[in-house]
């Protein structure tokens, strides 16, 4: 099975200050069509996940442009821009590239100092 | 509205069963297959099941293999998880998650418990 590492686990932001998450996967995530399945996920407090981003670095629709995706085969970084209150919570990666099974990352815990 | 709806959840004795069933609506449901991931009380997600759009093709993870059953029903919009033999591991917030992970349902809590 795919491991993804998320680093690091917890992230005080001052309101806003840039912010990155980044996480690694134990193999490329380059799937034999030459996509790149690697997405991000925001979980806010008592609420179901949401994807942000897929294939590494495309928005989904209604998300805020101060989020990007970057990287390339097994290392990838979100970043946002400038942190907002609203974007406390929990931070996931997902690999979609070597199912079954569909990894996650361990999260990453976003809070405002 | 597009959406999906779990529900089934519940208390249960370890040991016991739990049918869960997630309702879809606001797309073609028989154009996607569906997951099931799930969230046990202050831990990150694990993903427990996919099925396929006509249902001939499940996939489960190592922890549910041979207890777990993921099941759909096109006429009817709706996927299903027949939860067997279950353990207080199993206890989590059950998510019906479509194919590419861009919607996800409220979820359904299954406390598996004496």
């Amino acid at each position: 099975d795919v491991v993804m590492t998320q680093s690091p686990l917890s992230l005080p932001v001052t309101l806003g200050q840039p912010a990155s998450i980044s996480c690694r996967s134990s193999q490329s995530l380059v799937y034999s069509d030459g996509n790149t399945y690697l997405s991000w996920f925001q979980q806010r407090p008592g609420q179901s996940p949401r994807r942000l981003i897929y294939k590494v670095s495309n928005r989904d629709s209604g998300v805020p442009d101060r989020f990007s995706g970057s990287g390339s085969g097994t290392d990838f970084t979100l970043k946002i821009t400038r942190v907002e209150a609203e974007d406390v919570g929990i931070y996931y990666c997902m690999q979609g590239a070597h199912w079954p099974p569909w990894t996650f990352g361990q999260g990453t815990k976003v809070e405002i100092k | 509205e597009v959406q999906l709806v779990e529900s089934g959840g519940g208390l249960v004795e370890p040991g016991g069963s739990l049918r869960l069933s997630c309702a879809a609506s606001g797309f073609t449901f028989s154009s996607y297959s569906i997951h099931w991931v799930r969230q046990a009380p202050g831990k990150g997600l694990l993903w427990v099941s996919r099925i396929n759009t006509d249902g001939t093709t499940p996939y489960y993870a190592d922890s549910v293999k041979g207890r777990f059953t993921i099941s759909r029903d096109n006429a009817k919009n709706t996927l299903y998880l027949q939860m067997n033999s279950l353990t207080a591991e199993d206890t989590a917030v059950y998510y019906c998650v479509r194919g590419t992970f861009d919607m996800w349902g409220r979820g359904t809590m299954v406390t598996v418990s004496s």
